[in-house]
């Protein structure tokens, strides 16, 4: 969906490195929710952020929501190889009644 | 077993073929969803479902059409299939006010030639 705008399309990144995927959207954000996917695999479930200046964490991943900016970004640190698939978010604009999805964010971590 | 299975897996379909897509979870949970994968475009959501006697259209139903047969089932058919249909298609669930987020399935790769 365009109202709900991923960046960057696609990254590659050496083993090691810090990175840093935003989700942006054009509507007011109830919740927001970060997927990993692994190639042809399906979607698992990362983390949910809700309340502006909210972060969280899963392992070297922490997401972040700004809602000033109504827009979340995902950072991972010290890439490894198992990093490596796409990242979808996904926005909540109804309070609970369903989710819009980003385009996606492709990463691939060079070992 | 897992929370949500999708058959089949994999399919390749001829143009004009009817197909259907089966999802069915274990989760209890009341809503379920439709969506399809096509490469840059993110997830688009087709139908879903709050409950049995609940179905909805989604961003693109064109072409598809569904069936609720019980909580836990909620098929996907293409009528006629055609080669624009060819994309990984996922069923997930969640619970009222997704606290959760959705539980999805393994996705079905459906291929129209």
């Amino acid at each position: 969906s365009q109202e709900l705008e991923q960046s960057p399309q696609s990254l590659i990144v050496q083993e090691g490195k810090n990175l840093t995927i935003n989700c942006t959207s054009s509507k007011t954000l109830y919740g927001l929710y970060w997927y990993k996917q692994k190639y042809g695999e399906g979607l698992i479930f990362l983390m949910m952020l809700q309340k502006g200046g909210e972060e969280k964490s899963h392992e070297k991943i922490t997401a972040k929501l700004d809602e000033k900016k109504q827009q979340s970004s995902l950072h991972i640190t010290a890439s490894q190889p198992s990093h490596a698939g796409i990242y979808l978010c996904g926005a909540d604009w109804n309070a609970g009644n369903m989710l819009t999805f980003g385009g996606g964010t492709r990463l691939m971590v060079k070992p | 077993d897992a929370d949500v299975t999708q058959t089949p897996r994999n399919r390749i379909t001829k143009t004009g073929k009817r197909i259907m897509l089966e999802c069915s979870q274990t989760k209890g949970h009341d809503r379920m969803y439709w969506y399809r994968q096509d490469p840059g475009l993110g997830l688009r959501l087709i139908y879903y479902s709050f409950d049995v006697k609940d179905i909805n259209k989604g961003e693109i139903s064109d072409g598809y059409s569904v069936s609720r047969q019980a909580q836990a089932k909620f098929s996907l058919s293409l009528e006629s299939a055609i080669p624009n249909q060819t994309a990984l298609y996922f069923c997930a669930t969640s619970d009222f006010g997704i606290n959760y987020g959705y539980t999805f399935g393994s996705g079905t790769r459906l291929t129209i030639v």
